[in-house]
């Protein structure tokens, strides 16, 4: 079956814009994290969602991301007044139980964000 | 989740086995260890976890030492599209709020034709 998919692959912004990242996870899959990687860095978690409940939002760097998952299956990450330190790759994961219950998460290829 | 320390690059010979090092002194007795890699452009994939004893599958062989303070992930022989960065992960045991996984830089492994 398909696996995480996720669009657009890259995306350009110009400072101030807002952007929407959109992430297709497997289907079935009760939880759903998003990830964001800086350049040279490991993947730093943003939050979680089981099901369409967002159950953690913690790692959330500003009130300029927003992330929904508004019936259980695609999630969108949406990043108003892009700055320039938004720039990285967003990575969308998911895995088939709740609550952390599954040992593997399978990641998406990314959207790369270059605001400019 | 305790901590890991990994070398920043490795290199191996195209066929050979590569070895990677974690050391994770400080990791619990419930604590898990986790190894995902991530081929260039891609996102991260799962390899192999482990708790104390020794796991092999398709992938690659995970050593834990008896004391738990140290691993080493084992692919037998090593292909060019292995090239990638290895990450270690201490995590606690799947459940409740166990969801997370805190990446560290990751080992680079470049393997040479």
């Amino acid at each position: 079956g398909a696996g995480v998919s996720q669009s657009p692959r890259y995306k350009v912004a110009k400072r101030g814009q807002d952007v929407a990242l959109r992430c297709d996870p497997i289907s079935g899959h009760v939880s759903l994290f998003w990830y964001q990687q800086a350049l040279g860095q490991g993947p730093e978690f943003l939050t979680y969602f089981q099901n369409e409940a967002q159950l953690d939002k913690s790692g959330l760097p500003s009130d300029r991301f927003f992330a929904e998952r508004p019936e259980g299956s695609v999630s969108t990450l949406k990043i108003q007044r892009t700055q320039q330190e938004d720039s990285a790759v967003y990575l969308c994961a998911s895995s088939l139980l709740g609550q952390g219950n599954s040992y593997e998460q399978y990641f998406g290829p990314g959207t790369r964000l270059t605001v400019t | 989740d305790a901590k890991t320390t990994q070398p920043p690059s490795m290199d191996c010979a195209e066929g050979r086995a590569a070895n990677l090092p974690c050391n994770h002194s400080t990791i619990s007795g419930n604590e898990y260890v986790y190894w995902y890699r991530q081929i260039h452009s891609q996102g991260p994939q799962y390899i192999i976890h482990g708790l104390k004893n020794n796991e092999t599958n398709e992938m690659a062989s995970l050593i834990i030492t008896e004391d738990r303070k140290s691993s080493t992930l084992i692919l037998p022989h090593a292909t060019l599209r292995d090239t990638a960065v290895y990450y270690c992960i201490v995590r606690r045991a799947p459940g409740g709020s166990n969801y997370k996984l805190t990446f560290g830089k990751g080992t680079l492994l470049t393997v040479n034709p």
